[in-house]
């Protein structure tokens, strides 16, 4: 069965430092999303991404973050200048076209420590 | 969108059946009701969907009542692994965005 990856599943960084999330969506899929989920709270929706731009973003997604498919496959999810308030997992997810049904296709999550 | 309801935990037995029951008094004429699972330290997972009456798939079934104010999600025969937490989103279909809640921790006991 098709999935979404993410990589990496665990990254540890300082404060201050750059980050990339990259996720690899399923291939017939038109509809991107990031999510994350602080440890012991609710999935939060970050961004989604349609037709190679941001289609909604939430308060959370803020000038530090940012997207991009920088190619056929690839989904990724860059935080600039990480804090520790950023320390999270990161849900890549991704939707087929077409169809009512709305399902979101996660990934397993990249976790992100920042220190 | 929908505001949802559902209790903040339950507790049920290897070899159950567990009836989670979401409450979406605002639900539009658009909104499909939509379930997800999750494990700790992974992705949520889509379970079932539905728009009226009941849908059952090789997980679970859909109970949705007339007026499509709640739905029950219904786990037959509950195992270990089941332990999970489960959320309930409402939204019209493919051109929402699915926002999580709390959702229900399930807990199955030997």
């Amino acid at each position: 069965e098709p999935e979404v990856t993410q990589t990496p599943s665990h990254q540890v960084t300082q404060m201050g430092q750059e980050v990339i999330l990259r996720c690899v969506p399923i291939s017939n899929h038109l509809y991107f999303y990031w999510y994350r989920q602080i440890l012991g709270q609710k999935v939060e929706f970050l961004v989604s991404f349609y037709n190679n731009e941001i289609s909604e973003k939430s308060e959370i997604f803020d000038d530090q973050f940012s997207v991009e498919r920088p190619d056929g496959s690839n989904f990724t999810l860059k935080i600039r200048s990480t804090k520790l308030e950023d320390s999270a997992m990161y849900f890549c997810a991704s939707r087929p076209p077409g169809g009512d049904t709305g399902e979101l296709f996660f990934g397993e999550g990249s976790r992100l420590t920042v220190l | 969108l929908a505001k949802t309801t559902q209790p903040i935990s339950m507790d049920s037995y290897e070899g159950q059946e567990v009836n989670i029951t979401c409450s979406h008094n605002n639900i539009a004429t658009n909104d499909y009701i939509t379930w997800y699972q999750q494990f700790p330290s992974q992705g949520p997972r889509f379970i079932i969907q539905g728009y009226k009456t009941k849908v059952t798939n090789e997980v679970a079934s859909l109970f949705i009542p007339a007026d499509r104010k709640s739905s029950t999600l219904s786990l037959p025969r509950v195992s270990l692994s089941d332990t999970a937490v489960y959320y309930c989103l409402v939204g019209d279909g493919g051109s929402y965005i699915p926002t999580f809640g709390r959702g229900t921790s399930l807990i199955v006991h030997p």
